[in-house]
């Protein structure tokens, strides 16, 4: 089925490890984002990517990495995992208006622990 | 800092019953969205709203646009138990982009 895949689903890592949540979608879609989700913050916006080759930061972008080299892929590496990490991460596609709306698609999401 | 601000945060109500919540900011908005979150799941697209006064359904969902463009609201009629989750609502300002800001959630929870 279409959609917005993310792998894994859930992941422990270390302090100090580092890794790589996948995200692909197979809609066509030039924007691509990350969000991860705190209880009582709602979602907030990481990484973002209009397009292949392209990515901006968002709101909260440090120890997170991105890169967007085909249009259906869109990995964010965390480079050195700290305990401020743990949360739930969320991998959100669009296309731009005209080529069918605003909303978002997400992913069923990475619930990720760093111990 | 938190840009959107959902009410109430939480909720018990009756099936059946109607529900009311709304979403404000201080800073004005293009586009509203409405999502709902299920447990262990990313949210799902409810409602789309793309200019000031703007009223729209989807079944038993209706949300509105507000006026001056700094909040939206959400009513579900006739609650049934399947509306239990999280409602987000989510703004998208001016020259922002695609990108939006989402607001901190309602959780909702349907007594049978």
């Amino acid at each position: 089925n279409a959609g917005v895949t993310q792998t894994p689903k859930f992941q422990v890592l270390k302090t100090g490890q580092s890794m790589t949540l996948q995200c692909a979608q197979d809609m066509n879609h030039e924007y691509m984002s990350w969000y991860r989700q705190d209880p009582g913050m709602g979602l907030r916006l990481i990484h973002y990517s209009v397009g292949a080759g392209i990515t901006d930061q968002g709101e909260v972008p440090n120890g997170y990495n991105v890169s967007r080299s085909t249009t259906e892929d869109f990995p964010l590496r965390l480079l050195s995992a700290a305990p401020s990490q743990t949360s739930v991460y969320f991998c959100a596609s669009t296309p731009y208006p005209g080529q069918g709306g605003h909303g978002y698609t997400f992913g069923s999401g990475t619930r990720l622990t760093v111990v | 800092g938190q840009q959107l601000n959902q009410s109430p945060q939480s909720m018990f109500i009756q099936e059946g019953e109607d529900v009311s919540m709304n979403c404000t900011s201080s800073s004005i908005f293009n586009t509203w969205l409405w999502y709902k979150q299920d447990p262990g799941e990313g949210p799902v697209l409810l409602i789309a709203l793309y200019k000031a006064g703007e009223l729209t359904s989807n079944g038993r969902l209706t949300a509105q646009f507000g006026i001056t463009r700094k909040d939206s609201f959400l009513n579900i009629s006739a609650s049934i138990p399947s509306d239990v989750g999280i409602y987000f609502c989510a703004g998208q300002k001016p020259n922002y982009g695609q990108n939006f800001v989402f607001g901190p959630g309602t959780r909702l929870s349907v007594l049978p």
